[in-house]
């Protein structure tokens, strides 16, 4: 069984770029979460996806964006590049959580830095 | 904004002492997660607590959900260097989706 994968480790960008951040969910989950942690934080929940449509969302602007795929790997994208978006973005997959608690497994996150 | 406040911040121990880390909000929630995160890697789950009042151990490790459902601890026995890590709860309600709120952490490290 894989576990959680995300691409790439680690990125360096400059203001007003664009990144995009890849994550493959663990075999058998079809929901993927995206959490932005910065330094020396707690993650902080940017969006859900289950089935490809989203399925919450947490205080980001819209300039955070998302994707999930049919075989339920996902994308975080984020545009116009601010330097307070340095951070560790983490994915997490499970099966469906909705109103019910289940298990997250998280991947080893990008740390992306903004110059 | 349900807000998750974690005690202490940071914690340097010996090994073989013991050490308690609080996580307390003003918010009930209906369940709360304990996880492990080591330098490099994302968090790892240590527990689920759901009702309160329950206590739960994981061999040196025993975790306590407040009666009221608003504050959690952590208790580690004879702490090893192994137990290193940032320490993480994190709450979320009922209702809609599974949206967890992330305290801040309480960093470990424990001194051979």
């Amino acid at each position: 069984e894989t576990g959680v994968t995300q691409s790439p480790t680690h990125l360096i960008k400059t203001r007003g770029q664009q990144v995009t951040l890849r994550c493959s969910s663990q075999s058998g989950h079809n929901t993927v979460s995206w959490y932005q942690q910065a330094l020396g934080q707690g993650p902080q929940f940017i969006f859900q996806y289950y089935r490809e449509e989203e399925n919450g969302r947490g205080n980001f602007p819209p300039r955070f964006s998302g994707l999930q795929f049919p075989n339920y790997s996902s994308e975080l994208n984020v545009n116009a590049l601010e330097l307070d978006d340095s951070a560790l973005y983490l994915c997490a997959s499970s099966p469906y959580l909705g109103r019910t608690q289940e298990t997250q497994y998280f991947g080893p996150g990008t740390r992306l830095l903004v110059l | 904004t349900q807000l998750l406040e974690q005690s202490p911040q940071f914690l340097s121990i010996q090994e073989g002492e013991n050490l308690t880390v609080y996580c307390n909000s003003s918010s009930v929630f209906s369940s709360l997660q304990w996880y492990r995160q080591e330098p490099g890697e994302g968090p790892v789950l240590l527990v689920t607590v759901v009702t309160g009042g329950e206590v739960k151990k994981l061999k040196r490790l025993t975790f306590q959900f407040g009666d009221a459902r608003k504050d959690s601890s952590l208790h580690i026995t004879a702490a090893q260097p192994g137990d290193t890590g940032l320490y993480l709860c994190a709450g979320a309600s009922s209702g809609g989706s599974y949206i967890p709120t992330f305290g801040r952490g309480t960093s470990l490290i424990v001194h051979p």
